[in-house]
């Protein structure tokens, strides 16, 4: 079963920030948490990971909490192109990359 | 060049037929996984091989064997196939098994059985 609880769906302005939120309270110390996107149709995406400490790419920023329970994907400036199905997964350690995605959150970016 | 690329992007066939769907990778990772998601969207792991060598097997019927005859390559094949193997299938690639490696993935095969 997926380890993380993320909203069904969100909506988001164009040009605004877009804050995706996600829960992963049961989280072990050596474990990353990642962040995929699925646009229709396609094979998912990914977009930022990180352990601890906050991360920034050409993409999105990641904001982990202190106790790292939960996390927040921002997607800065959000354009019609950023619809699609956002996954927030931990990823277990050893063994390789066993991710379950789960339900994930269905952004709608509108005009 | 398509990073993770899986043949056929769609394949319709009857109920009990046998077929393969095959990924190839030019990245030079080391590790190749298969997906399935169903319907409900979820995406599953089924199986993961690194340097060819099977690492990861999911609760997931005999009927489905992966083959890696090299580690650019990895084919799933599908025997005896059920109206519930319908769903989409992906293909994906690390550099390695680590935590922290991001893994690509190839466009995906809808398959539908009929």
């Amino acid at each position: 079963d997926a380890k993380t609880t993320q909203p069904t769906s969100m909506d988001c302005a164009e040009g605004r920030a877009a804050n995706l939120p996600c829960n992963h309270s049961t989280i072990s110390g050596n474990e990353y948490v990642y962040w995929y996107r699925q646009i229709h149709s396609q094979g998912p995406q990914y977009i930022i990971h990180g352990l601890k400490n906050n991360e920034t790419n050409e993409m999105a920023s990641l904001i982990i909490t202190e106790d790292r329970k939960s996390s927040t994907l921002i997607l800065p400036h959000a354009t019609l192109r950023d619809t699609a199905v956002y996954y927030c997964i931990v990823r277990v350690e050893a063994g390789g990359f066993k991710t379950i995605f789960g339900a994930g959150t269905r952004l709608f970016v509108k005009a | 060049d398509t990073a993770v690329s899986q043949t056929p992007k769609y394949l319709v066939t009857q109920m009990g037929n046998d077929k393969s769907i095959k990924c190839e990778q030019n990245l030079g990772h080391d590790t190749m996984y298969w997906y399935k998601q169903d319907s409900k969207k979820f995406l599953k792991i089924m199986f993961s091989y690194n340097n060819k060598e099977l690492i990861i097997n999911e609760t997931v019927p005999n009927r489905f064997s992966p083959k890696s005859p090299d580690k650019a390559h990895l084919n799933l094949h599908i025997n005896s196939l059920e109206l519930g193997d319908s769903a989409v299938y992906f293909c994906a690639s690390s550099p390695h098994r680590a935590g922290n490696t991001e893994a690509f993935f190839g466009q995906g095969t809808r398959l539908t059985v009929v």
